[in-house]
């Protein structure tokens, strides 16, 4: 497996309260991915990353901030987690645009 | 925006049978890439397409790429227990930047032994 960690890999927050994901890598990979995978929708998009500093917003954004202050960490940030973040968050890692993307082992976050 | 959809949601087979899972863009596609899930697991590259009517196998699992590029398959023969998990197509589409996917909601396959 690709080196790639993720941090907490399980949360359980209230509604209300602010959040913030890691996802390390030790590949120097250029490209970081943020997903969220709930039963029925598959894996969703909600931001990524194709350099330091340099973001973008995905299918799912609204609610979700993004930071990269080097290449190999990228944070997601919920400002204010809603029942409906509820879900388990995946980070990915590819080398180029095109390429295999590696997943990390994903974060289970519950907010109540 | 683009879609991908993939059937079927769920496939229950018995050991040694056959297993397909179809996918279908809504647009054009550069290339298709298949993921697989085990439970309680992290997606794991399994392939890439890109060439219009390509097929690709691996061992049991063989590949292909429509000719239009808007649809693929995955099928398995003879089915064992080790493939259980869900399967996921992911396509990026003609027109993207930054590698970014657009993934179907996966097909789950169990395996009864």
């Amino acid at each position: 497996d690709a080196g790639i960690t993720q941090s907490p890999r399980h949360k359980v927050t209230e509604t209300g309260t602010p959040v913030t994901l890691r996802c390390h890598q030790t590949e120097n990979h250029r490209y970081m991915y943020w997903y969220r995978q709930d039963p029925g929708h598959g894996l969703r998009l909600i931001h990524y990353s194709y350099g330091v500093k340099d973001t973008d917003k995905g299918e799912v954004s609204d609610g979700y901030s993004v930071s990269r202050s080097k290449t190999e960490d990228f944070l997601l940030t919920l400002e204010s987690a809603t029942s409906s973040q509820t879900s388990v968050y995946f980070c990915a890692i590819s080398d180029i645009g095109s390429g295999t993307q590696y997943f990390g082992p994903g974060t289970r976050l519950t907010v109540l | 925006g683009q879609q991908v959809m993939q059937i079927p949601q769920y496939q229950h087979v018995q050991e040694g049978e056959d297993f397909t899972t179809y996918c279908n863009s809504s647009t054009t596609l550069s290339n298709i890439q298949w993921y697989k899930q085990r439970p309680g697991g992290h997606p794991v590259f399994l392939i890439q397409l890109v060439k219009s009517g390509e097929v690709k196998k691996q061992k049991r699992l063989t590949f292909q790429f429509g000719e239009a590029k808007k649809n693929s398959s995955l099928h398995i023969t003879a089915t064992q227990t080790t493939d259980v998990g869900t399967y996921f197509c992911a396509g990026e589409g003609v027109d993207n930047q930054g590698g970014k996917l657009i993934f179907g909601q996966g097909t789950e396959l169990s395996v009864k032994p």
